[in-house]
């Protein structure tokens, strides 16, 4: 099946910092979604993204499909931005079914 | 928009009963919804999928007869896990779709003792 690999695995941040993170998918996808859970495990949509840039204040996300890959940016980041972000794609074959990354854990310090 | 709802939010039970977790789209209809499983600083995986008015569909190496799932409405999907042990605590989630993306409940915490 489809593989999600989401890097970094973990990453401290000082507040206003910047970072980057990525999603590798190994086949084309119907669809690319980013998603925070926050640390009482809600899930909150940031981006439908299965190509191009798109942006919402502080953060932004691109999706190359032809190189199967999406960066999520997180700029001037604040300790509200604390928690997990995950990946997900839906297979071309799959229904809506999401197949999830393994996340990457962020924290950021005040 | 888009609010999808979870009850009950947290649930202990004891090991060999069953517990019963609703999942709501608050605001839309949605004729199908998903329920996944999430365990301690780990990702989600998908469980099954629940269609309005028909059979659920599982996926593979889940217990259709251990995890219940019934779409009465189109609001309206439950998860019940029968005779529930310890390696069924979990994080329990589900999502439905509305346009082009799917949105998440706030899950349901159930722990077996």
């Amino acid at each position: 099946g489809i593989q999600v690999e989401q890097s970094p695995p973990d990453l401290i941040l000082q507040e206003g910092a910047n970072s980057t993170l990525r999603c590798n998918f190994s086949d084309s996808v119907n669809n690319l979604q980013w998603f925070h859970q926050n640390p009482w495990g809600q899930l909150i949509n940031l981006f439908y993204i299965p190509s191009g840039t798109k942006q919402n204040g502080r953060l932004s996300a691109t999706t190359v499909a032809t190189e199967r890959y999406s960066l999520l940016y997180i700029s001037s980041s604040q300790t509200t931005d604390s928690g997990v972000y995950f990946c997900a794609v839906e297979r071309k074959d799959s229904s809506y079914k999401l197949i999830f990354g393994s996340g990457t854990r962020l924290l950021v310090r005040p | 928009g888009a609010v999808v709802s979870q009850h009950p939010s947290w649930v202990i039970c004891k090991s060999g009963t069953s517990v019963k977790i609703e999942c709501r789209s608050l605001d839309f209809q949605a004729t199908t919804m998903f329920w996944y499983r999430q365990f301690p600083k780990q990702s989600l995986m998908l469980m099954a999928t629940s269609n309005e008015g028909s059979k659920a569909t599982y996926e593979q190496g889940v217990e259709k007869d251990k995890f219940l799932i019934n779409h009465a409405s189109l609001t309206l999907s439950t998860l019940t896990v029968t005779s529930a042990h310890p390696e069924d605590s979990s994080f329990y989630i589900c999502s439905a779709i509305s346009g082009p993306g799917q949105y998440f409940g706030p899950g349901t915490r159930l722990t077996v003792t």
